[in-house]
């Protein structure tokens, strides 16, 4: 079956710097992937998305780059704000359902 | 437009008892999907449904099922809870499409079993 999963469980950075938020996905036939972050209390909230087409795209302050030939999908954040503090997850849609990963918590220092 | 909203917020049952958990999707979203989150498993898929239909479910036992009315208002159900079933649960809608589309969360019930 699918499975997305984060290299490091927490990311603890300064603010003003960049973050990069990595993630390994299992399912090849993935066409769609996203980045949600999620804030106490809160539910997930659409950050940006890619679809396998694509190896990069950019948003506000936000980059997502895929890399099909590793399986590897990754967030970078431009100057990390404290509101940026939060858990960020990858997800992939596969089978028409999405899959997410555990989960990576990113700490801004301010 | 408001947003995915989910009732109740918090919900505290004792092993044995069964919980039916609501959730009112964004005007015009007619997908509603539901997921559970907890430390251990993180967020995973229970169910997805489209027109009062259901079109897809996840690896969850009988004892998790949905339904979704006309209105694309949806409900959740989890009969003979267990302490496992202790989790955030989600609901995500997603505007009208066969294909995927951007899933809009709401805050989810805070499930405790005793």
């Amino acid at each position: 079956g699918e499975s997305v999963g984060l290299h490091l469980p927490t990311l603890s950075v300064q603010e003003g710097d960049n973050s990069i938020i990595n993630c390994a996905y299992s399912n090849s036939a993935s066409d769609y992937f996203i980045w949600y972050k999620q804030e106490s209390g809160k539910g997930p909230q659409f950050i940006i998305d890619i679809r396998s087409n694509m190896d990069k795209r950019q948003g506000q302050r936000v980059t997502v780059l895929l890399n099909k030939t590793v399986k590897h999908l990754s967030l970078q954040i431009a100057a990390t704000q404290p509101g940026d503090s939060a858990v960020y997850f990858c997800a992939e849609n596969g089978n028409n359902r999405l899959a997410f990963g555990k989960g990576n918590q990113v700490v801004v220092i301010p | 437009k408001a947003g995915v909203t989910q009732t109740p917020r918090y919900l505290i049952k004792t092993r044995g008892q069964q919980v039916t958990l609501s959730c009112s999707p964004i005007s015009g979203h007619r997908s509603v999907s539901w997921y559970q989150q907890t430390p251990g498993q993180g967020l995973q898929f229970l169910f997805e449904y489209f027109s009062e239909t259901q079109r897809n479910k996840g690896n969850f036992p009988g004892r998790f099922s949905g339904r979704q009315f006309s209105n694309s208002r949806s409900e959740m159900n989890v009969s003979t809870l267990e302490l496992g079933d202790s989790a955030l649960y989600l609901c995500a809608s997603s505007s009208p499409g066969p294909s995927y589309n951007e899933q809009f969360f709401g805050p989810g019930t805070r499930l405790t079993v005793l």
